[in-house]
Parts: structure tokens; sequence; C-alpha cells
């Protein structure tokens, strides 16, 4: 049964750490998201990757979150420094899209729950 | 105002009732539509996709209307399982998914 993990599932730390979130699409896929989950401001897109190109990013805070594809089993998400406020569940989800027609169904991993103090 | 949106409920019915919800969005030039079903603490599980008119799977039936710019999801014979957030996802221009805030639905014995 093909699905995306990611780790860790839950993280705390303090306020100033750096905070790196990775993710395992599912074999095949070739599109990587990056979701934030609020209670507040619900599900928010940060970032998504084609074929480990970076295709939008314009969700992301730039100063302090990065997001990479080193290759095409690994994605990570990166925030330094973090602050209290990026407290949240971070998703990553995965698909395959080969052209304009392609249905577009995402599939998530069990997110990875931050806290920073 | 926002590109996919949903009543926030709770909607609280009886087993075995049938129960819709709505989910409008703004840009017309949306293709494909999503259901997924939330779990509390748990990620969202992909329900079902709406391409053209419609989709049926079982007791649950996805309707889509673009006149209206509004796709419906019917649950028929409610069970207590089905309790769970219920959000609506549209492609955008974007080509990503932009996601309904979610409405929440609670099955009674």
């Amino acid at each position: 049964d093909a699905r995306v993990t990611q780790t860790p599932r839950d993280k705390v730390t303090e306020m100033g750490q750096e905070v790196t979130m990775r993710c395992q699409p599912i074999l095949g896929h070739n599109t990587v998201f990056w979701y934030r989950q609020t209670m507040m401001q619900g599900l928010e897109l940060l970032a998504y990757f084609r074929n480990r190109a970076p295709l939008d990013d314009s969700g992301m805070p730039k100063d302090r979150f990065s997001a990479e594809m080193p290759d095409a089993t690994l994605a990570t998400l990166k925030i330094q420094p973090s602050e209290p406020r990026d407290s949240a569940v971070y998703f990553c989800a995965s698909g395959l899209v080969l052209g304009p027609e392609s249905h577009n169904e995402q599939f998530f991993g069990p997110g990875t729950r931050l806290t920073v103090l | 105002r926002k590109e996919v949106e949903q009543d926030p409920g709770p909607f609280n019915v009886p087993e075995g009732a049938t129960v819709a919800f709505n989910c409008t969005y703004s840009n017309s030039a949306s293709q494909s539509f999503f259901w997924y079903r939330q779990d509390c603490r748990k990620e969202p599980k992909l329900l079902m996709s709406v391409y053209s008119s419609g989709n049926e799977d079982g007791r649950f039936t996805a309707q889509l209307n673009r006149a209206s710019q509004y796709i419906s999801l019917l649950i028929r014979d409610s069970k207590l399982s089905d309790s769970a957030t219920y959000l609506c996802a549209a492609y955008t221009g974007r080509r990503a998914l932009t996601f309904g805030s979610g409405t929440r639905l609670q099955v009674q014995p």
C-alpha cells in the first residue's frame, strides 16, 4: 500500500531553533506539495515541486522557510529560525501529473505536528 | 472572498440520515474538484474526485454545477464512522489545490 511518509511526526522546539521536516513521496509521483494547517487559516499551500523543480513557493515566508528536493525520493522543508507563530501541522502530499488533462489527485502524508515554544 | 468556501457546520445528524454539503468556488477556470475526509489529528484522505458533472461511490455522491460554481457531497444512510471534517478542494490557475476550511459532520446514534 503506497503512501507518503513524513518525519518527524511530532516536533517541539524553542524559538530560534532550526527545524527540518522530511517527506518521502509515493514512488513514481512527480509532484510534491507542502501544506500548513492551523485552526485559524485551514490548509495553506506553502510550496510545490514538479520533477524536483520548484514551481510555486509564493505561500512560503521566504526569509525563514526553505523547501528543497535533493532527489526524487526526498523533499525537505526547513524553518530557520523558528517562531511560535510557525506552530502548526505541516503536511506533505504527492501526486502524478502527466499533462494538462491530468486529474491532479493528491495524497497526503501523516503530517508533522510542530510546536515552537 | 475566499477561492473555495464551505459552511463550517457542524452538521449534527442521526444515523441513517441523508446529509448534503455544498462548496462554492470563485475561479470559473477551475477544472478538477475533490472531496477529502479528515479525521481529528489525521491527514486529509481523498474521498472523491469530480471532473465532469458528478461521481458516485456507494453511499457518496458528488455533483458539480459549473453554472453556479459549486460542488456538493451527498451522504446517504449516514454511519457513525462518517463523523469527520469534509474538505472541498479545487484546482485553480496555479495548478495546485485550494482547499476550503472544511465542514464538520457529527453522526449521532
